[in-house]
């Protein structure tokens, strides 16, 4: 399968500054990438989604001036944490699909945010 | 808006049993349908992926059912052993949902040896 690469796999931060997220697709040209959040013993939830060149379609209730998406190339999309809270403390998590509308979503290993 | 449901939340076997997983969704309008293993703290890995218009898939000793008409899908772990124990994700994807994937809550399986 085609290969998704999320960095940083953990980060601690204090409250108020932000953090990014990086989610690369290495083998492939991600035209669709996705976000979701996952809180302890929940499910994961998609936060919005990007396609390249165009401004990220975010779900109800995710602040899109709060978690910043830009993904200005085929393989790199990145999400910014802007002023993270604790409450922002999270799993989050990306996937990525290709040019075919039925093409499987691959997804990175994750990234554990600890706001402190 | 499409609803997943896992059932059981949590199973306990002893290993070398044969064990059913559960998903149901609400809206049969999908294009695929996904199941995910997740281990604590973890990322997801890929198990198997059905297309709308497949039945099954099968890998290994797990095989995944889907009957779209019902709403229904089932994952199948034959022989299980204390390396399957982990948290079992089924996700469907809709298609005018921009094709992104709604997930369940997951069954947490404990196989214990």
């Amino acid at each position: 399968g085609a290969v998704v690469s999320q960095h940083p796999s953990w980060v601690i931060c204090k409250s108020g500054t932000s953090v990014k997220i990086e989610c690369r697709s290495l083998d492939f040209q991600a035209t669709t990438m996705f976000w979701y959040r996952q809180f302890p013993k929940q499910s994961l939830m998609l936060m919005a989604t990007s396609n390249e060149g165009s401004k990220a379609t975010y779900e109800q209730g995710v602040e899109k001036d709060k978690f910043l998406i830009n993904h200005a190339s085929l393989t790199l999309s990145t999400l910014t944490v802007t002023s993270a809270h604790p409450e922002d403390s999270s799993f989050y998590i990306c996937s990525a699909r290709g040019r075919r509308s039925n093409t499987e979503a691959f997804f990175g290993q994750g990234t554990r945010l600890t706001v402190v | 808006k499409q609803e997943v449901t896992q059932i059981p939340a949590a199973l306990s076997v002893p290993e070398g049993e044969n064990l059913v997983l559960n998903c149901s969704f609400t809206d049969s309008a999908i294009y695929n349908l996904q199941w995910f293993r997740q281990d604590p703290g973890k990322g997801l890995t890929s198990l198997l992926l059905i297309q709308s218009s497949q039945r099954e898939q099968t890998s290994g000793r797990l095989n995944a059912s889907l009957d779209k008409s019902s709403g229904r899908s089932t994952l199948y772990i034959a022989a299980s052993q204390p390396g399957d124990s982990a948290t079992y994700l089924c996700a469907v994807g809709v298609t005018n949902s921009g094709y992104a994937l709604n997930f369940g809550k997951g069954t947490s399986l404990l196989v214990t040896p």
